[in-house]
């Protein structure tokens, strides 16, 4: 999993705390993406960057701000957020936005309290 | 409206014997499919994909999968099961007019038993 790396793997936050997630990808990929995984859930696809510009913003609450400064990082910024937010949040990136295989990161496991 | 189908939460296997997770989708257009198992605590590890061509797809870790069209299925299969397969597996599929979507299955909790 050296392709793709995410930071914190664990993080508990309060309602009211501003945090982010850090996703970096080692594979020359050219998009990323952000998802939410909860459990005996779908994935769902949060947001898409291509060539660092956002391609995709599925219908996700303000209070998650994705930030891509290169195609190598991705950031998700957490603002007020919900019980209900907590889950799995997994990077991926693929060479581009065409039908290719995504490699994930291991994820951040995210607890709001 | 596109959706996949993994009909089984989870399936039970003796070691050695073939195993079979099931995916079945619907998109207006034509499928392009992935098979990707996810290990505890561990991001998603891509194993096989059909965009078009032969029906059989074979990939990782001797798995591989059949593109039935008819039946819009897309089942996964290994001929003898190892208990290292034991993980939660996920079947995706996108429209090919889509331009990134990928819509996902629930997954299905695989375990070999020795």
């Amino acid at each position: 999993e050296t392709g793709v790396t995410q930071t914190p793997r664990h993080l508990v936050m309060g309602m009211t705390n501003k945090k982010s997630l850090k996703c970096e990808q080692h594979l020359g990929h050219n998009a990323m993406y952000w998802y939410k995984q909860s459990a005996k859930k779908p994935l769902e696809l949060m947001f898409v960057y291509s060539l660092e510009e956002r391609v995709e913003n599925n219908s996700v609450p303000s209070r998650f701000s994705p930030e891509c400064p290169n195609s190598s990082h991705l950031f998700l910024h957490l603002h007020t957020l919900q019980p209900e937010d907590s889950a799995l949040y997994l990077c991926a990136s693929s060479q581009d936005t065409g039908p290719r295989e995504q490699f994930f990161g291991p994820g951040t496991r995210l607890t709001v309290l | 409206a596109q959706s996949v189908a993994q009909p089984e939460d989870q399936v039970n296997v003796a070691e050695g014997n073939p195993l079979t997770v099931k995916c079945t989708y619907s998109v207006s257009g034509n499928p392009y499919l992935f098979w990707y198992v996810q290990y505890p605590n561990r991001g998603l590890q891509f194993l096989l994909k059909y965009i078009t061509g032969d029906n059989l797809v074979k990939g990782s870790y001797g798995f591989e999968a059949e593109f039935n069209k008819s039946q819009t299925s897309f089942h996964l299969k290994k001929p003898s099961a190892l208990v290292s397969d034991s993980a939660l597996y996920f079947c995706a599929v996108r429209d090919g007019r889509s331009n990134y979507q990928l819509i996902w299955g629930a997954g299905t909790k695989l375990i070999i038993k020795p």
